[in-house]
């Protein structure tokens, strides 16, 4: 079945520290790959995809994030943690085939960050 | 330009009433997604639909579960006989039109909070 596994339900980070969220995918094929960020309060939104071509992918807000296949691991990373970073991280992954756009989701990375 | 909308924000219901989320999407947007929230199960795909039809409805937990989307735009998501593990914030995003997998970005909305007591 396919599934997307988030190891680490809660980090902190000291502001202007780096940033690495973990981020693993049991799939049959390459899945289309996505990390989304929900602030508190405010819906989500997402940071950047990974479809194909290069695997280190630039988002929003400074994030980016590498794909690996031989790990079937998909890790967003910063280099500078703001504390306006404090949010709730999700990666998802989506089939390449098949009339859907469904999203399968990780449980969820919340970020806080120390002053 | 006004994003993805849902109504209402929050809605409190006893247990074994039926309520109806409703869910405007960006105009324009073809596909549009229902998604689930809860503590204990994270976050779940429910529906898809593109334009008015629903060519996956796997998520979608039981027959007490309905969704329907008029005139390629507004969507209501029905839960009849509500129960207390419905409890949970649902989701409703939407993307240009789907062509083999979720290549455009969905864009989600506030959510509707719900409680069954």
């Amino acid at each position: 079945a396919q599934s997307v596994t988030q190891p680490d339900i809660h980090i902190t980070v000291s502001e202007g520290a780096s940033l690495e969220l973990r981020c693993n995918y049991s799939y049959g094929a390459t899945p289309y790959l996505f990390w989304y960020v929900q602030s508190p309060g405010q819906g989500l939104q997402l940071l950047l995809k990974y479809f194909s071509g290069d695997t280190l992918v630039q988002g929003i807000k400074g994030f980016e994030a590498e794909f690996k296949r031989s790990q079937s691991s998909f890790n967003l990373r910063k280099p500078s943690v703001h504390w306006s970073d404090a949010a709730e991280y999700f990666c998802a992954v989506g089939a390449r085939s098949g009339n859907t756009g469904k999203l399968i989701f990780g449980q969820g990375t919340t970020l806080q960050v120390k002053p | 330009g006004a994003g993805v909308s849902q109504s209402p924000s929050n809605k409190v219901t006893e247990k074994g009433k039926d309520v109806e989320l409703r869910c405007d999407p960006i105009s324009g947007h073809t596909a549009l997604y229902w998604y689930r929230q809860s503590l204990g199960q994270g976050l779940e795909f429910l529906i898809y639909f593109q334009g008015n039809s629903a060519p996956d409805k796997s998520g979608l937990p039981s027959d007490r579960f309905s969704a329907e989307r008029t005139g390629g735009s507004v969507s209501t998501l029905t839960i009849q006989r509500t129960q207390q593990e419905d409890s949970a914030v649902y989701l409703c995003a939407s993307s240009p039109l789907v062509g083999t997998g979720p290549r455009e970005t969905q864009y989600f909305g506030p959510g509707t909070r719900l409680l069954v007591l």
